[in-house]
């Protein structure tokens, strides 16, 4: 059983605040993800880790940022919320590129 | 570009109904390919598959590596309601990533 967590599940919020979303596991993975998924569509991976100290942009343009000053901590911050914004970002862990990537159960994000 | 292409989009069944779903992939440094289901919220791991582990089996799925056509196949067998849900396949590249098809979004009616 995977153990990574996610705050907040929900949140709303108004267009121009800036809001960070907590992911943490007790896991020991070196490797964390975070996705985004918007109702129906597919996962796009927005930011990743290798392990501490190490971030790179995923594949979709995002206008989040991302830390890893400790392990088992991978928060995503937006500066500046804007409705477009408005998705459900998924964190993922997994220990090697041979090994499963484990998620969260994700912030449900909506910005009015 | 690396793509993860699966098939059908979405599928309605009977409970005790067989379904086999599709996936095929293209990327540069393949290492494994996963199986996901997503009810409401997050993805849940089924299976991973490996050049070292083609074939993985667990209850009523069963799913199949084939590296040469490049392609992965779930099946499910007498399905139930509580299977309805979207199955996602992953592939886990060598540069730590893994991309995930747009899923199937299966139904299965009492």
């Amino acid at each position: 059983e995977a153990d990574i967590y996610q705050t907040p599940r929900y949140l709303v919020i108004g267009t121009g605040k800036k809001i960070t979303l907590e992911c943490s596991q007790t896991m020991g993975h070196d490797k964390m993800y975070w996705y985004q998924q918007d109702p129906g569509m597919e996962l796009h991976l927005i930011h990743y880790s290798y392990g501490v100290n190490s971030t790179e942009k995923g594949d979709l343009s995002s206008e989040s940022t991302v830390s890893r000053i400790r392990t088992e901590h991978f928060p995503l911050t937006l500066e500046s919320a804007r409705p477009s914004h408005t998705s459900q970002y998924l964190c993922a862990s997994s220990t090697n590129r041979d090994r499963a990537a484990f998620f969260g159960q994700g912030t449900r994000l909506t910005v009015v | 570009e690396d793509k993860v292409v699966q098939s059908p989009l979405s599928l309605v069944v009977h409970e005790g109904d067989t379904v086999t779903l599709n996936c095929s992939y293209e990327v540069t440094n393949f290492r494994s390919l996963l199986w996901y289901k997503q009810e409401k919220k997050a993805p849940t791991f089924l299976f991973m598959l490996t050049s070292s582990g083609i074939e993985k089996k667990s209850g009523r799925l069963s799913s199949i590596l084939d590296k040469k056509e490049l392609s992965s196949i779930l099946n499910i067998t007498a399905t139930q309601t509580g299977d309805s849900a979207i199955y996602l396949c992953a592939v886990g590249t060598g540069t730590y990533k893994y991309i995930f098809g747009t899923g199937t979004r299966l139904k299965v009616l009492a």
